[in-house]
């Protein structure tokens, strides 16, 4: 079946302007995250879905940023008024997550989306 | 709070030698704990998780509750193990992952 797919794959945009991301987890994963991969910076997380709960927003590095999860499927992650050190790829994951349950709490990652700000 | 700790950024070694990339952990409970990797131009997947006791790829790793440390192990690296490694734990929460190790494996 798919995995998870990200949109758009490269995204350059001005500095100051919105930007908007998309993930497609795999169907069925009620668990979904997004993290940011910077050079140097390893893998950063930003924000956790699990079904019907509240977010985990614990990781969003500022009220610039946003995610939702429509319907418990897609999700967009929204970046206001970008800025420079925005600029990184920003993944995706999805998963059953349901801890201690192996295999269902591996993580499925998607391909990533680069942002660049110029 | 869970976190888990990769100490080196940067790891480089010859091919045919032993390579251990190291991961520590801090969790109260009894966390699973999992080794994430990412070749270049590829999406990070799971490698291994310890839960399994498997060997894959001729890694191996062992979960030390006393030293609360899960280090990668291979006796004889290859260069096609040349990637980024990621570490993460998972408690009753999300997982967390360490800040990774770049793996270089020269000729």
């Amino acid at each position: 079946g798919a995995g998870v797919s990200q949109s758009p794959s490269n995204k350059v945009t001005e500095k100051g302007k919105d930007v908007e991301l998309r993930c497609d987890p795999i169907s069925g994963h009620t668990a979904l995250y997004w993290y940011r991969q910077s050079l140097g910076q390893g893998l950063e997380f930003l924000i956790y879905f699990q079904g019907n709960s509240a977010p985990d927003k614990s990781g969003l590095p500022s009220d610039r940023f946003s995610a939702e999860r429509t319907g418990g499927s897609v999700s967009t992650l929204t970046i206001q008024r970008t800025q420079q050190e925005d600029s990184a790829v920003y993944l995706c994951a999805s998963s059953l997550d349901r801890p201690l349950v192996a295999p269902d709490n591996e993580q499925f990652f998607g391909p990533g989306t680069r942002l660049t700000v110029l | 709070a869970q976190r888990v700790t990769q100490p080196e950024k940067l790891l480089s070694v010859f091919k045919g030698a032993p390579v251990e990339l190291k991961c520590n952990y801090s969790y109260s409970g009894s966390p699973e704990l999992f080794w994430y990797v990412q070749y270049s131009r590829q999406r990070l997947q799971l490698l291994l998780r310890h839960i399994s006791r498997e060997s894959i790829k001729g890694f191996t790793a062992d979960l030390n509750k006393g030293e609360t440390s899960f280090h990668l192990k291979k006796p004889f690296a290859q260069e096609e193990d040349s990637a980024m490694y990621y570490c993460a734990s998972q408690g009753a929460q999300k997982l967390v992952f360490g800040q990774g190790t770049r793996l270089t494996i020269n000729p």
